[in-house]
Formats: structure tokens, C-alpha cells, sequence
């Protein structure tokens, strides 16, 4: 079964630059949801869309910013990298609906580390 | 408060017995679902069994069973017959409401060790 697929797997920034992620729910899937998981962390939620529009905002820094296109898929987009914005980044997709059970399913993430 | 709280920072298990990964939560909204999530030193975040604020009976999803105690606010991760392979990370999660959208919420983790 196809399951969500992030871009690039790892990717190394210095300070001050750009990096945008990339994510592909899983086929029928209405709904994306971003995560930041710091080392030693637990996941925290930044933000997620539900059928292209933001549906919900966590802790995203004012520097991101992150949509979701017309064919589902979504983009975080991460400017003036700092130190600390080094994290193992996850998307995750859900698909809703009355009774179900809305479970979300994670990519294997995308590995920031800025030097 | 913590939403999620899971107190075992790290565990052991000898290969082929049973563990139980304690987890409680938090909340005052009737409708919520409970996830476990095991993360392999991979990284990658692979969801293990869910079970819903009005499921009846305790969700089992192979060697894995949820000890869903409602009036506690518990939900343990029960993993029978250890394998080496069983060792990993492993996150509670929470989410309120039973909308698509709603956020989860984590706990820290435990880590566990399945001893040959």
C-alpha cells in the first residue's frame, strides 16, 4: 500500500538559508499534518491542512510557512535557518470522515541538520 | 498539564515475554482517540493500534493490545511474545475530538529493549 512520501530524506543548510520540504499524503488522504521532532524529543505538531485550507496551527515559527496544493500534496517552506531549527521534520495524513477512526500515518521525515 | 504523560523513560524485556508500556492522559473532551506509535531507531514513525473514546472492548492489533482503562485516563501498550525487533522507541498519543483535523498530542516516549 502507497504510503506518505517526504522529500528530501536529509538535507543540510547553513545559517540564514532556505529549505522547503516536501510531502505526498497517502492517495485519498484529505488531511496533512507537520511535526518537528527534536533529539531526544517527542513529536511536536507545527501545523495542518484539511482540503488545501490550514485547519490548525501549533508551535510554527513566524520564519515557516507551509500550504497545501491542489493535488494534496504540501510544502514546508523554512527561511532564516537558525541552530536549533536542526530536527528530524515528519508529515503525516489522515483521512476523516463520521466514524472513522482518523488515524495518522507518517512519512519517514526529512532530516534537517543547519550548520 | 500534560495531555499525555508516559512515566518509563526506558525499559527492558527479555526476548519472548511479555511488556506493558504505561500511558495516561488528560483531557475533559467525551470524544478523543488514543495511539501508540513505535519509532524505530530509523526514525521513521509507524503507527501500532488505536483505540476510540467509545470502543467498548480493548483494541488488539496482533502481539499488540491496548489496556484501555477510561475511568483511570490509562491506555497501556500490552506487546506479548518480545522480539529483538521490538526494540524501538514507543510514543502515546492523543487526540481530542473526533474531528479529521485535530492536532495529536505526544507523550515523551519510552524506550525499550528486548534482551536476546
Amino acid at each position: 500500500a502507497a504510503g506518505v512520501i517526504q522529500s528530501p530524506r536529509h538535507l543540510i543548510k547553513e545559517k540564514r538559508e532556505t529549505a522547503t520540504l516536501k510531502c505526498y499524503p497517502i492517495p485519498r488522504h484529505d488531511t496533512v499534518y507537520w511535526y518537528q521532532q527534536g533529539p531526544g524529543q517527542d513529536p511536536q505538531f507545527l501545523i495542518s491542512f484539511y482540503e488545501k485550507m490550514q485547519s490548525d496551527k501549533g508551535s510554527i515559527p513566524d520564519r515557516f510557512s507551509a500550504q497545501q496544493f491542489s493535488d494534496y500534496h504540501s510544502e514546508l517552506n523554512m527561511s532564516s535557518l537558525e541552530l536549533g531549527d536542526s530536527a528530524l521534520y515528519f508529515c503525516a495524513s489522515s483521512w476523516g470522515g463520521a466514524g472513522k477512526r482518523n488515524i495518522q500515518y507518517f512519512g519517514a521525515g526529512t532530516r534537517l541538520s543547519v550548520l | 498539564a500534560q495531555k499525555i504523560t508516559q512515566t518509563q523513560p526506558g525499559m527492558f524485556v527479555q526476548e519472548k515475554e511479555a511488556v506493558t508500556l504505561d500511558c495516561t492522559y488528560d483531557t475533559s473532551d467525551p470524544s478523543y482517540g488514543l495511539f501508540w506509535y513505535k519509532q524505530p531507531s530509523s526514525g521513521e514513525m509507524i503507527f501500532l493500534i488505536y483505540q476510540g473514546s467509545y470502543d467498548q472492548q480493548n483494541a488488539t492489533e496482533g502481539r499488540y493490545s491496548l489496556n484501555f482503562q477510561k475511568a483511570r485516563k490509562s491506555a497501556n501498550l500490552v506487546i506479548s511474545a518480545s522480539q529483538l525487533g521490538d526494540s524501538a522507541m514507543y510514543f502515546c498519543a492523543m487526540r481530542e475530538g473526533l474531528g479529521n483535523f485535530n492536532k495529536f498530542y505526544f507523550g515523551s516516549g519510552t524506550k525499550l529493549n528486548v534482551k536476546p
